[in-house]
């Protein structure tokens, strides 16, 4: 099993350009998470989706839209990228309401 | 304002040395868990505990929840190089499932 993977693992944008990031699990679980990690500042919930269908709002979620394809994949759309938007971004996957496993993350720069 | 409070934020000791690390809240948990982060890669998931007073080991990695369920504990025993990541409690709501991350406290063990 890969887990969960996550495209791309680097990239940098301009202001204003849009990018969507992927994530797909293959342990068939039904809870998928998309956060955001700052120096100083955690792991940061920006959207969830705890079944195929089903989107919700995190902590942070002004900028970003989610999509859940199916039930493996949720990708993170960000439509006018901005710098305060420069992050590490993380995708989680979850059986049940405890536990989740984390890919190993995006770093996106916005100049 | 963070509902979990981790301290120290930073610790750099040699190898060999003990360490505690602390995570703490106002508010009552049901449960906690604690995540380690390597550089360049997600969390991964240490441990969960659930009862007031629980203890738990992990190798050289001991973990406490406090009588209350308002805070918690990692003890390192014999740090290792090995041991060198962000260390992460968070609590987890039982009917979202989403994650509520402490800042993190960053250990480095020198050899």
């Amino acid at each position: 099993n890969a887990g969960v993977t996550q495209t791309p693992k680097f990239q940098v944008l301009k202001t204003g350009q849009s990018m969507t990031l992927q994530c797909a699990q293959d342990m068939n679980h039904n809870s998928m998470y998309w956060y955001r990690q700052d120096p100083g500042m955690g792991l940061r919930l920006i959207y969830y989706s705890a079944s195929e269908g089903t989107t919700d709002k995190g902590e942070v979620p002004n900028g970003y839209n989610v999509s859940r394809l199916n039930k493996r994949e949720f990708s993170l759309r960000l439509e006018s990228a901005a710098p305060s938007q420069t992050s590490v971004y993380f995708c989680a996957s979850s059986p049940r309401m405890d536990t989740q496993y984390f890919g190993p993350g995006t770093r996106l720069t916005v100049l | 304002t963070q509902l979990l409070e981790q301290s120290p934020q930073f610790l750099s000791i040699q190898e060999g040395e003990n360490l505690t690390v602390y995570c703490n809240s106002s508010s009552v948990f049901s449960s906690l868990q604690w995540y380690r982060q390597e550089p360049g890669e997600g969390p991964v998931l240490l441990v969960t505990v659930v009862t007031g007073g629980e203890v738990k080991k992990l190798k050289r990695l001991t973990f406490q929840f406090g009588d209350a369920r308002k805070d918690s504990s990692l003890h390192i025993t014999a740090a290792q190089p090995g041991d060198t990541g962000l260390y992460l409690c968070a609590w987890g709501s039982s009917n979202t499932g989403k994650l509520i991350f402490g800042q993190g406290t960053t250990l480095q063990v020198k050899p």
